[in-house]
């Protein structure tokens, strides 16, 4: 079976600019969640999505947004692209929402350099 | 607040050497603990984890117990391969399961 995957593997944006990342989870999981990894840094939690609905957000600014689709698949959406936003974005999914997520499967993650 | 701290590398052993990387966390309630691996150029994988005080998780030579009274989570592995090269992350998830917490990482290098 397919893990998760995420598109695009790199991406090079300008600040200010908008950028959109996508996941698609493990077929049968119906929750994904967003990190963020900066170089040398753990990764950060940003959202978890289950069943479509948001049952997480993380200290990021609204400048972050994210949503579901009804195949589970998932955007995050990132405005007004600032330097710090460069980092690896990790995208992970679990069958279940809730006190039973914490078994997270990560993809791959998308590379982000803002120049 | 929730956080995780783990002992600053990076961390260079020789092959068979024995491995400790140290973990202690911060979290009110009963936290589940996690160690994962990030292997060069790969995503995060889970290596093991422990649910309740006194479980000791292991997976691949690697073992860590949840020892709740001195709030530690160290990973140990008798004899180190030169594939064992990564960075490992402890982690938390609190009462909010859908957030994992992690620490900043220790990279680990094994000499031949």
């Amino acid at each position: 079976d397919a893990g998760v995957t995420q598109s695009p593997t790199h991406l090079i944006k300008t600040r200010g600019q908008h950028v959109t990342l996508r996941c698609s989870p493990i077929s049968g999981h119906k929750s994904v969640s967003w990190y963020q990894q900066v170089l040398g840094q753990g990764p950060q939690f940003i959202f978890q999505y289950y069943e479509k609905e948001e049952r997480g957000r993380g200290n990021f600014p609204d400048r972050f947004s994210a949503r579901q689709f009804p195949n589970y698949s998932s955007e995050l959406n990132v405005n007004a692209l600032l330097l710090g936003d460069s980092a690896l974005y990790l995208c992970a999914s679990s069958p279940r929402g809730g006190t039973d997520s914490y078994e997270q499967y990560f993809g791959p993650g998308t590379r982000l350099t803002v120049t | 607040g929730n956080s995780v701290t783990q002992m600053e590398g990076p961390v260079t052993l020789s092959e068979e050497a024995f491995l400790t990387i140290n973990c202690t966390y911060t979290a009110t309630g009963y936290p589940s603990l996690f160690w994962y691996v990030q292997y060069p150029g790969e995503g995060l994988q889970l290596l093991l984890k422990a649910t309740k005080a006194d479980d000791k998780g292991s997976n691949k030579g690697f073992e860590a117990t949840y020892r709740k009274e001195t709030t530690s989570f160290h990973l140990e592995k008798g004899s180190v391969q030169v594939s064992d090269s990564a960075v490992y992350f402890c982690a938390l998830t609190g009462s909010s399961a859908s957030k994992i917490i992690f620490g900043s990482g220790t990279r680990l290098s094994i000499r031949p």
